[in-house]
């Protein structure tokens, strides 16, 4: 069964330092989020793709948050400066064009000390 | 924006009972809403959804209806499982993004 990668599983960085995820889509899927999950809630999306431009990135915090995904396939997010607050669980998912389905990657599991 | 409401929050139950989740949410658009099972520390695995044509959908187990009218939707896992135990997410959307609710820890007591 196809899944969505994600990498790293975790990451434990400074405050103040820059920090890096990347998703790998299910094959063919031209819609990619990216949620942020913090403990004890449901996700909140922070931008979504189709193909190669951003639909949505209208609750990305663009002082310090980017997201790309250059060639229509795989995409990063990034995060620099990095704040304590930053802490949470940062999953991609993916979904088929015209269709809402989202599948999601086991997420990065972000500590900021 | 849209925006999902969810409760209970967290529901107990013996195994062998049947569980309830439910969901409102507020954009009368709205079309798609899906629900997600998440186990500690694994990604969200959709389980079930329905669309707006459709006032109910059953998958073994499980079903979830939709009022359209009231606009709530709800969860309904029947003779429950201790592996049904897990946090349950209901989400919507206009369709585009998901909306996701607050989640639902369901425990079932063997």
């Amino acid at each position: 069964e196809a899944e969505v990668a994600q990498s790293p599983r975790y990451k434990i960085t400074e405050k103040s330092q820059a920090v890096a995820f990347w998703c790998d889509p299910i094959s063919g899927h031209a819609t990619l989020y990216w949620y942020r999950q913090i403990l004890g809630q449901g996700p909140e999306l922070l931008v979504q793709f189709q193909d190669e431009s951003v639909v949505d990135d209208s609750q990305l915090p663009k002082d310090r948050f980017s997201a790309e995904r250059l060639k229509g396939v795989d995409s990063t997010l990034k995060i620099q400066p990095a704040e304590l607050g930053d802490s949470a669980m940062y999953l991609c998912a993916s979904g088929p064009r015209q269709v809402t389905e989202a599948f999601f990657g086991q997420g990065t599991r972000l500590t900021v000390v | 924006g849209e925006n999902v409401e969810q409760h209970p929050s967290t529901l107990s139950v013996q195994e062998g009972d049947s569980a309830v989740i439910k969901c409102t949410y507020s954009d009368s658009a709205s079309n798609y809403f899906p629900w997600y099972k998440q186990e500690l520390g694994k990604r969200p695995q959709l389980i079930i959804d329905i669309r707006s044509n459709v006032g109910e959908k059953k998958d073994q187990r499980i079903a979830v209806t939709l009022n359209k009218t009231a606009k709530h939707f709800s969860l309904h896992i029947t003779e429950t499982q201790p592996e049904d135990s897990a946090v349950y997410f209901c989400a919507a959307s206009i369709g585009r993004a998901l909306t996701f609710g607050s989640g639902t820890r369901l425990q079932v007591q063997p």
